[in-house]
């Protein structure tokens, strides 16, 4: 079966230190990966989407990258975090169950918290 | 191209009445539609699917929703709220094409349920 993998589940990081977060995937080949955020009080951001390895498509200019080293891994980084990237990120991936179904699974998501 | 509507941004039920949460969407393909509820401070949960079986979809916590291909709509209810469903509540749209990837997220609709 499909399962995705996000972690850590929360995390506190001063302003200018790095980020790195990562979102794995089982049960699937080449899945289509996302990375969205969610800050306070706002609706899911696409930041980054991911159709094969090293294929990044940046849908928001910030403070952000994404890289995707193996099929089923994407990673959300950042060199020096902003207080404006605090929010909740959350990992996606979208293919074809059977080949013909459109299907989605979503990681728990990752409570960042900036200070 | 592939868009998500979610007509309210804001509902508010009494308990014991009927919850209503609309969602339209477009797409050039045969989507497959899910529903996602995310409490405060919590990650996505997924209430319920339409991947080409049954129109009918019945979900988790008395949640369903009907797929109307002739309305393109996938419209949430739930005969009797609870106050635990105050929430909010995402419709997500999955399909074979569209710029990004194949993921489209609602903006989302808040529950409120008032004693």
């Amino acid at each position: 079966s499909q399962t995705i993998h996000q972690w850590p589940a929360t995390l506190v990081q001063p302003v200018g230190s790095p980020l790195s977060l990562e979102c794995t995937v089982e049960g699937t080949s080449n899945p289509n990966l996302y990375w969205y955020r969610q800050a306070a009080g706002r609706g899911l951001q696409l930041l980054f989407y991911s159709v094969g390895i090293g294929q990044i498509s940046s849908e928001v200019p910030q403070n952000l990258s994404a890289s995707r080293p193996q099929d089923r891994q994407f990673i959300l980084s950042s060199k020096k975090l902003l207080l404006s990237d605090s929010g909740f990120y959350l990992c996606a991936w979208s293919g074809l169950l059977g080949g013909i179904i459109p299907e989605a699974f979503f990681g728990q998501g990752t409570r960042l918290t900036v200070v | 191209a592939q868009s998500v509507t979610q007509l309210d941004s804001h509902v508010s039920v009494s308990e014991g009445t009927p919850v209503l949460l609309r969602c339209n969407y477009s797409s050039s393909y045969s989507p497959s539609l899910f529903w996602y509820v995310q409490h405060p401070n919590k990650g996505l949960q997924l209430l319920l699917k339409y991947t080409s079986a049954a129109t009918l979809v019945k979900g988790i916590n008395g949640f369903e929703a009907e797929f109307k291909k002739s309305e393109t709509s996938f419209h949430l209810t739930k005969p009797s709220a609870h106050m635990s469903d105050a929430a909010e509540y995402f419709c997500v749209v999955s399909d074979y094409g569209g710029s990004q990837g194949n993921l489209i997220f609602g903006k989302g609709t808040k529950l409120s349920v008032k004693p």
